[in-house]
């Protein structure tokens, strides 16, 4: 199985600052990553996908990059809405395996 | 507008059964794999099966081969989860998730319907 490992587990930041996820792979998942949004008490919600691709209607300022087995999220210009927990998730092989999240509050 | 609405969690004893749905609407269903994705309280996410659009294909995660079974009725536009011989660590909330068009990640997720496994 494709394990992957999370970074932080939590993160404090304020309000207009830039804050980065980080997700790694066992193993190269060849840009077969997505990163999901879960707000309290909600369901995951697609932010990213094939690594740096945005979903329709997630704001410009979520973005992905990354390669081989390190990937990140990036959040420019945090606003309040945006605290919630992250995850990524690897589809390059099954089983399908998600990180153990990383949730984000504001200071 | 798509919708996923999970329904059939509870409160059941271990060892038992339990059959939870998913009603889908806003989308031609029989033209998308399904999944469902596992969270336990206050833990992550977890993969439990897949089902192919047609129904011909379905993949577990090792923990729940044997003892789930994914299934689906087009007609209906609702997909199901089987689960026997219960387990407390089978205790989560259950997601209904639509596989994107291309690749396995879900662009839309139902609301979830939570499973309690205890006597």
């Amino acid at each position: 199985d494709i394990q992957m490992t999370q970074s932080p587990a939590s993160l404090s930041a304020s309000l207009g600052e830039t804050v980065t996820i980080e997700c790694r792979a066992s193993e190269d998942i060849y840009n077969g990553l997505a990163w999901y949004q879960q707000k309290p008490g909600k369901s995951p919600q697609l932010l990213i996908y094939n690594a740096n691709s945005l979903h329709t209607g997630v704001p410009s300022r979520f973005s992905g990059s990354g390669s081989g087995t390190q990937y990140s999220l990036k959040i420019n210009s945090l606003q309040s809405e945006d605290v919630a927990s992250y995850f990524c998730q690897q589809y390059y092989n099954y089983p399908l395996t998600f990180g153990s999240g990383t949730k984000l509050e504001i200071k | 507008e798509v919708q996923l609405v999970e329904s059939g969690g509870g409160l059941v004893q271990p060892g038992r059964s339990m059959k939870l749905s998913c009603a889908a609407s806003g989308f031609t269903f029989n033209n998308y794999d399904m999944a469902w994705v596992c969270q336990a309280p206050k833990k992550g996410l977890e993969w439990v099966a897949t089902i192919s659009y047609d129904g011909s294909s379905t993949y577990y995660r090792d923990s729940v081969k044997g003892r789930f079974t994914i299934s689906r009725d087009n007609a209906k536009s609702t997909l199901y989860l089987q689960m026997d011989s219960l387990r407390s660590e089978d205790t989560a909330t259950y997601y209904c998730a639509r596989r994107a068009n291309w690749d396995w990640y879900f662009d839309f997720w139902g609301p979830g319907t939570m499973v309690t496994v205890s006597s």
